[in-house]
This record gives structure tokens, C-alpha cells and sequence, in this order.
């Protein structure tokens, strides 16, 4: 199995509360992706990473930022959770993108539910 | 932004039958994956597409690169119930683009 962990797996937190889940991979992989998976709506793309300090928007951007600090760790922080974040968030790191293909490999997953 | 469009949604289907999904899109890619989504796990890629045209298989799996570069097929012959799960098909362009997901049920 790929090293990637993420953190927490489960969290229940208050509206209005800033939560960060963090994702950890051992592959020293140049891209990492945070997604949302929702029924009807697949996964959403919400930020990316192509290399340390480097990150670019998703899709489904709004409410949430990341960083990369160092190539093993991302991080995705909802600045102030609201319902409708409320969803199962998954990481992902690929070696290469774009014409590089190599294989993406995700996380467990991160099931938030906000209140 | 991009999007694909993958179908059927779901698909509720008899142990031994074989079944097709597709993912289309109005851009044009220079690669298309499918991924698999067991029930409370992360995706995991069954196979990958680089050519326009390309067939490629994978046990009894089989997906197509549309010769167009705007979509794909996944078929899968004799289904058995393990092949429960959500198929999703992908495009990498930095950005790694899902679709919608098709949902496939099999019963014995």
C-alpha cells in the first residue's frame, strides 16, 4: 500500500469552529490533492499541490485553504466550518501529472460532519 | 472548469452479466483512468489509457481511449459480486479531474 495517512478519520466539530485535516505520505510524491466526496457529486477537486509552497485551486475552493510546508505533509483547513462542508474528504498523491501520468493513491478518508 | 460526464449513474445487474459505462467530456485529454471505490475506501485505479484508439485490459476488464480524445468505456464481462462498488473514470492534466461515478450493484 502507498504511504498516505490520513487525519483525523472521523471529527464532529461545531459550526463556525476552523478545523484542519492534515494528509502525511512517505512517497516523497511532487503532487498531493485534497477532494470531497458527496453522493451524486463524485469527488471534487478542492485544492492541489505540485511541489512545496506551491498549491492551486480546485473546483470546489471556497471555505477552505491549504499549505505544504514540506513535501510529505498537506494540509486542508476549513477557516470556519459550516453544514455544508460537512462531507468525505479524501487525499491523494501522484508522482507525476499532466503528460507525466503515473498513478494517483489515496487516503482512507476523513469523514466531518459539522453541527 | 472541466467536466465529465460519466453514465449510467448506477446500474443494478445480475451476477454473470457484463456491463458498460462510459465518460465523456467537451475537452480533449492525453490520458483517461478508471478507478474503483470499494464501500468506506479511497479509489483505486484499475487502468490507464495514453493513446487515442487504445484498448486496454485488466483481467475482465476492459476500457477504451476514444479515438476523439474526448471520452471512454469501461466494460466489465461476468460480473461477480465483488465487482460491487463505484467506477470512476479520471483525466490528469495537474489537475486530476474525476467524474460523477457510476454505481454498479450485483446480485446473485
Amino acid at each position: 500500500d502507498a504511504g498516505i495517512t490520513q487525519s483525523p478519520r472521523h471529527k464532529v466539530t461545531e459550526t463556525g469552529t476552523p478545523v484542519t485535516l492534515r494528509c502525511h505520505q512517505t512517497e516523497n510524491h511532487r503532487y498531493m490533492y485534497w477532494y470531497r466526496q458527496d453522493p451524486g457529486h463524485g469527488l471534487r477537486l478542492i485544492h492541489y499541490s505540485y511541489g512545496v509552497k506551491d498549491t492551486d485551486k480546485g473546483e470546489v475552493s471556497d471555505g477552505y485553504s491549504v499549505s505544504r510546508s514540506k513535501t510529505e505533509d498537506f494540509l486542508l483547513t476549513l477557516e470556519s466550518a459550516t453544514s455544508s462542508q460537512t462531507s468525505v474528504y479524501f487525499c491523494a498523491i501522484s508522482a507525476t501529472g499532466g503528460k507525466g501520468y503515473t498513478e494517483a493513491f489515496f487516503g482512507q478518508g476523513t469523514r466531518l460532519t459539522v453541527v | 472548469g472541466q467536466q465529465l460526464n460519466q453514465s449510467p449513474q448506477s446500474m443494478f445487474i445480475q451476477e454473470g452479466e457484463d456491463v458498460s459505462m462510459n465518460c465523456t467530456s467537451s475537452s480533449i485529454f492525453n490520458t483517461w483512468l478508471w478507478y474503483k471505490q470499494d464501500p468506506g475506501e479511497g479509489p483505486v485505479l484499475l487502468i490507464a489509457l495514453y493513446k487515442a484508439g487504445e484498448l486496454t485490459s485488466n483481467g475482465r476488464l476492459t476500457a477504451q481511449f476514444g479515438i476523439t480524445r474526448k471520452d471512454s468505456f469501461l466494460n466489465i464481462s461476468a460480473s461477480i459480486p465483488s465487482d460491487v462498488g463505484i467506477y470512476f473514470c479520471a483525466v490528469n492534466t495537474d489537475k486530476l479531474i474525476f467524474g460523477t461515478g457510476t454505481r454498479l450493484q450485483v446480485f446473485p
